[in-house]
């Protein structure tokens, strides 16, 4: 299986604040790579894929770039409701996995 | 827009089977445009992927549960299932099924706690 390796586990922030989160996959997966945001008693809701293009309906301020193992989801701005935890996931080969979560917590 | 909904029981008793039903609407799971995957999620293990039905091929499951599984569509109700057997307590968690048109999923349902307890 790819290992998903997300860092920081926590990260504590302020609104206007630009935040980045990063993900390492054990091996190469080109730029199969999804960031999802969950809140709280709520599923997962895709933000974006193919590392770097944006889910329809997601604000700009959110962005992602990398290839091959190193990849990084930026908040440009943060926003009250953007307080949550953050999830990459591989989509290179089976089984998907996820990295373990980053927590964005307000400051 | 594709709506999904997780439906069954909260509590299963260890070694049985957990059986989940995911209903769809706004879009037809027998078009062959979309997958049909269920995941989980546990304090102890995150987010897991347990594995995806499709028109055609067969399914893929995670070899970690591949034993224990079974994932099918029932394309006459626009649903689909996920079937887990001799449970333990380490398979609580909640229980989410998702559809996407390839490896990226857009569309959930709002997740189902199961709990393995006598």
């Amino acid at each position: 299986d790819i290992q998903m390796t997300q860092s920081p586990y926590f990260v504590s922030a302020s609104v206007g604040d630009r935040v980045t989160i990063t993900c390492r996959a054990s091996q190469g997966i080109s730029s199969w790579l999804a960031w999802y945001q969950q809140k709280e008693g709520k599923a997962p809701k895709l933000l974006i894929y193919a590392a770097s293009s944006l889910q329809s309906g997601v604000p700009s301020r959110f962005s992602g770039s990398g290839s091959g193992t190193d990849f990084t989801l930026t908040i440009s701005s943060l926003q009250p409701e953007d307080f949550a935890t953050y999830y990459c996931q591989q989509a290179s080969s089976f089984p998907y996995t996820f990295g373990q979560g980053t927590k964005l917590e307000m400051k | 827009q594709v709506q999904l909904q997780e439906s069954g029981p909260g509590l299963v008793k260890p070694s049985q089977t957990l059986s989940l039903t995911c209903s769809v609407s706004g879009a037809s799971i027998s078009s062959g445009y979309y997958y049909c995957d269920w995941f989980r999620q546990s304090a102890g293990k995150g987010l897991e992927w347990i594995g995806r039905v499709y028109t055609s091929p067969g399914p893929n499951y995670n070899p970690s549960l591949k034993s224990r599984v079974t994932i099918s569509l029932d394309t006459s109700k626009n649903q689909f299932s996920l079937n887990l057997n001799s449970v333990t307590a380490e398979d609580t968690a909640v229980y989410y099924c998702a559809t996407s048109r390839g490896n990226y999923f857009d569309s959930w349902g709002q997740g189902i706690l199961v709990t393995v307890s006598s």
